[in-house]
């Protein structure tokens, strides 16, 4: 199992829509959570971070924690095609150790 | 301030040649990792040094290696290259070594190994 999954894609959505991007991963002593996004030939983005359980909101972004269930993730409300890009999960496995990303979720935001 | 800075952004070689990359944190950041991207891997991590120590390494071959100085400025360097090492390197830093310190990344190296 590889430590943090994520669906490729592409997921498609229309303008104004709610994206949702799942994540999860395989080490129960993971402390933190964040997810990035790259643009196609840009290098990656961070655009929220969450390190307890629940819901945690910036702007139209909502990230979302289950420990128990070990897994995170990141909704997109009134979508836009700006917002088409690759969506990054990255995973602090325990204190000391390296950030480990999972492969990315293209997101396609059709107008 | 500055984000951080890699130099060069692109680089051709050849299978054998060597090459280092150079990268700059942003002020007053201390830790350095740095991750190689391909379309197939997506992003692996290479390794991490915080206050001129390596403190993490990836599952990577003993010809990539990295340094750091004391001003927190990294290079990285591949050696005896190979078809496979054509990639984007990234670099990004952190404040500090530790689960809580989000990674601010570079826009790379594309490194393309002829």
């Amino acid at each position: 199992q590889k430590e943090v999954e994520q669906n490729s894609g592409p997921l498609s959505v229309p303008e104004g829509a709610i994206a949702s991007l799942n994540c999860t991963y395989s080490d129960r002593g993971s402390q933190s959570f964040f997810w990035y996004r790259q643009y196609s030939g840009k290098s990656p983005e961070l655009i929220m971070s969450i390190y307890s359980n629940g819901d945690k909101e910036d702007g139209r972004f909502t990230a979302q924690l289950n420990k128990a269930s070990q897994y995170v993730s990141l909704l997109i409300r009134d979508s836009q095609p700006s917002d088409s890009a690759t969506y990054l999960c990255a995973v602090y496995r325990e204190a000391g150790t390296a950030l480990i990303f999972g492969k990315g979720t293209t997101l396609s935001v059709s107008s | 301030k500055a984000g951080v800075t890699q130099t060069p952004r692109y680089l051709i070689k050849t299978r054998g040649q060597q090459v280092t990359l150079s990268c700059s944190p942003i002020s007053g950041h201390r830790s350095v990792s740095w991750y190689q991207q391909t379309p197939g891997q997506g992003l692996q991590f290479l390794f991490e040094y915080f206050s001129e120590t390596q403190r993490n390494k990836g599952n990577f071959p003993g010809r990539f290696s990295g340094r750091q100085f004391s001003n927190s400025r990294s290079e990285m360097n591949v050696s005896t290259l190979e078809l496979g090492d054509s990639a984007l390197y990234l670099c990004a830093s952190s404040l500090q070594q530790g689960v809580n310190s989000p990674l601010h990344f570079g826009n790379g190296t594309r490194l393309t190994v002829t």
